[in-house]
């Protein structure tokens, strides 16, 4: 089976940076993948790891490393909007469909 | 409207009566899934469609749903006998099909907004 861990709740001020960890046992996956879901929103896409290493867009970073089976979302220069629930996924081996974590609300604040 | 639609939005029943929730992905995209997400939690995953054909069905998925996808379009998924512990959003999300992955290389889903349900 596959289990995500994630921070339930961060809070961050608003121009900062922010890291949420997300920790994962899994026996094989193709990559990881971070949702963002507003309140009453559908979660939508924002990033993806198939190799370790750091992915860049623009203001979201994500970074990947499988021998230490972590990743993580950098968020910067943060804005009242990112405040929402950010969640981490992965697509095991074999599966068609995402294994979603149990997310990390993030509040920004002025 | 080029993104996946749900209807209805929110759905109050009685326990023990049927509901029945419509999705219409994206037009050009193969794969379809349904999942299920409570409050506080991430989405979980319930069924999978390629094209007309149910791929996969989580063991969530009891007997008192069934999920089609007729003409390789839209998709209904319908829970009979609703009791109250199937209160949940309902999650619809396609994607393109891709090779030997979800959507290629980029492990990306398209989601709708959903159907809540509520069962009294």
């Amino acid at each position: 089976g596959q289990s995500l861990e994630q921070p339930s709740e961060v809070t961050a001020v608003e121009g900062a940076i922010v890291q949420i960890n997300c920790t994962y046992q899994t026996s094989g996956f193709y990559g990881l993948s971070w949702y963002q879901q507003h309140d009453g929103g559908a979660p939508t896409f924002l990033s993806y790891n198939a190799l370790d290493g750091l992915e860049e867009t623009g203001r979201f970073s994500s970074f990947l490393s499988r021998s230490d089976s972590y990743g993580y979302l950098l968020l910067q220069e943060l804005q009242m909007k990112d405040s929402a629930s950010y969640f981490c996924a992965v697509e095991p081996t074999g599966a068609n469909n995402l294994f979603f974590g149990t997310g990390t609300r993030l509040t920004v604040i002025p | 409207d080029t993104g996946v639609s749900q209807d209805p939005r929110h759905k109050i029943t009685k326990r023990g009566q049927n509901v029945t929730f419509r999705c219409d992905p994206i037009s050009e995209h193969n794969r379809l899934y349904w999942y299920r997400q409570t409050l506080g939690q991430g989405p979980e995953f319930l069924t999978y469609f390629q094209n007309e054909a149910q791929l996969e069905k989580s063991r969530l998925l009891s007997d008192r749903f069934s999920a089609e996808r007729p003409k390789g379009s839209f998709s209904t998924l319908e829970i009979q006998r609703t009791e109250q512990g199937d209160s949940a959003m309902y999650l619809c999300a396609s994607s393109p099909t891709g090779a030997g992955s979800l959507a290629g290389t980029t492990g990306e889903l398209f989601f709708g907004e959903g159907s809540r349900l509520t069962v009294l």
